[in-house]
């Protein structure tokens, strides 16, 4: 259950775009459109902003987009505001039936 | 809408037990397969188990299968962690949270989560 891998941090200004990607395997987003990303904020439990890849659940601004390219999903998150300053996670389902989370970037609105 | 709320958690020494609950208010509880997540502190988010909702199929991380049992009461509307065996590297806050339903179609993600409780393993 090797986690997937994310970049520690990455930075914007508000209005510019930024992209965290997140690398897998063919055992997980390699094979599987089943990658979810999550957002938290500090002393909350994480929030859920897009799921199969690039499905937003109602309720999160299409500011948020995802992709997927063979073993590395991606988020990018556009027009950027001061709330969207949060700790970002990838996840996804396995061929083992388990869940794999990236490590985590945290996001900087400067 | 759907709210889960976590209990259980606390201090225990090392080789201590714990059990964590998780009671869901009202919604189709049954129908939904339910995880448990972790977070060490300042650390990132692990998946701990995950059961189905008729608890035909359970799952662990490899970090705490054979020590951690997973379970769940559909009539209580509640899903329980009963940890074993705890380890210092146990110490987290646990969340549960329930599988991503759109519609009828049920996906790998989970939403909604709980608010987590915080287990600590120290001597």
């Amino acid at each position: 259950q090797s986690a997937l891998t994310q970049p520690p941090s990455v930075s914007g200004s508000p209005g510019q775009s930024v992209t965290i990607s997140c690398t897998g395997t063919s055992s997980d987003i390699g094979n599987y459109n089943h990658v979810s990303w999550y957002q938290q904020t500090p002393g909350t439990a994480p929030k859920f902003i897009i799921y199969e890849v690039f499905n937003r659940p109602s309720g999160v601004p299409d500011r948020f987009s995802g992709s997927k390219s063979g073993n590395t999903a991606s988020l990018t998150i556009s027009g950027l505001q001061p709330e969207d300053d949060a700790d970002y996670y990838c996840s996804s389902h396995t061929s083992t039936n388990t869940w794999v989370f990236g490590g985590g970037t945290k996001l900087t609105v400067l | 809408e759907v709210h889960l709320v976590e209990s259980g958690g606390g201090l225990v020494k090392p080789g201590g037990s714990l059990r964590l609950s998780c009671t869901a208010s009202e919604f189709a509880f049954s129908s939904y397969t339910q995880a448990w997540f972790r977070q060490a502190p300042g650390k990132g988010l692990e998946w701990v188990s995950s059961i189905s909702g008729r608890s035909d199929y359970m799952f662990y991380a490899d970090s705490v299968r054979g020590r951690f049992t997973i379970s769940r009461d559909n009539a209580k509307k509640s899903l329980y962690l009963q940890l074993n065996s705890l380890r210092p590297e146990d110490t987290a806050v646990y969340y549960c949270a329930t599988e991503y339903c759109s519609g009828d179609r049920c996906t790998t993600a989970f939403d909604p989560w709980g608010q987590g409780t915080l287990v600590t393993v120290s001597s």
